[in-house]
């Protein structure tokens, strides 16, 4: 199957500062990806939909001015927790779906996760 | 709208039976549906897409089904082992417009037993 990427898996930072993720398709083009956060035993939430050439569409309650969503190219989407606290812990996980010939066929392909400790 | 859930939300079984695993929605218009599995800590693993045309679809051990009139699919498990114990997760799309983010059970935790 596809292959998504995600950089870096693991992040400690101080509070305050700010932190980039990267998803990367690898091996095919994705105009849509997705950015979910989860915490412990919990289930994925959605936080926002990243669009390639245009702005990202955020999920209710997920603030946009702390969480900076870029899609700089095709393959590439970039989470950025700005002024990060210690509550924004959690396990940070992208998505990408892979469409085939037709909707029908679209498979998402999910990153293996960055996990953030704010201290 | 699409909602999703599934049935049980876990389950502990011993090594070698066969299992299935429920997942309901309730916008039969669905164009697929897609079983992921999910290890501690990890990322999500895509196991099976079914097709909407499809009535099943399966993978080594593995075989998922699927009926839209009903709103239904199942996972099924064959002779299970240890390494199967997993989150499970189905997930469906939202079927609307040009939107194609997902809607997600929250899952069945699954532990098999040696």
């Amino acid at each position: 199957g596809a292959v998504v990427s995600q950089h870096p898996s693991r992040v400690i930072c101080k509070s305050g500062t700010s932190v980039k993720i990267e998803c990367r398709s690898l091996d095919f083009q994705a105009t849509t990806m997705f950015w979910y956060r989860q915490f412990p035993k919990q289930s994925l939430m959605l936080m926002a939909t990243s669009n390639e050439g245009s702005k990202a569409t955020y999920e209710q309650g997920v603030e946009k001015d702390k969480f900076l969503i870029n899609h700089a190219s095709l393959t590439l989407s970039t989470l950025t927790v700005t002024s990060a606290h210690p509550e924004d812990s959690s396990f940070y996980i992208c998505s990408a779906p892979d469409r085939g010939i037709n909707r029908a066929q679209e498979t998402q392909y999910f990153g293996p996760g960055t996990r953030l400790l704010v201290l | 709208k699409q909602e999703v859930t599934q049935i049980p939300a876990a389950l502990s079984v011993p090594e070698g039976e066969n299992l299935v695993l429920n997942c309901s929605f309730t916008d039969s218009a669905i164009y697929n549906l897609q079983w992921f599995r999910q290890d501690p800590g990890k990322g999500l693993t895509s196991l099976l897409l079914i097709q909407s045309s499809q009535r099943e679809q399966t993978s080594g051990r593995l075989n998922a089904s699927l009926d839209k009139s009903s709103g239904r699919s199942t996972l099924y498990i064959a002779a299970s082992q240890p390494g199967d114990s997993a989150t499970y997760l189905c997930a469906g799309p939202l079927n609307a417009g040009n939107n194609r983010k997902l809607i997600w059970g929250l899952g069945t935790s699954l532990a098999v037993n040696p």
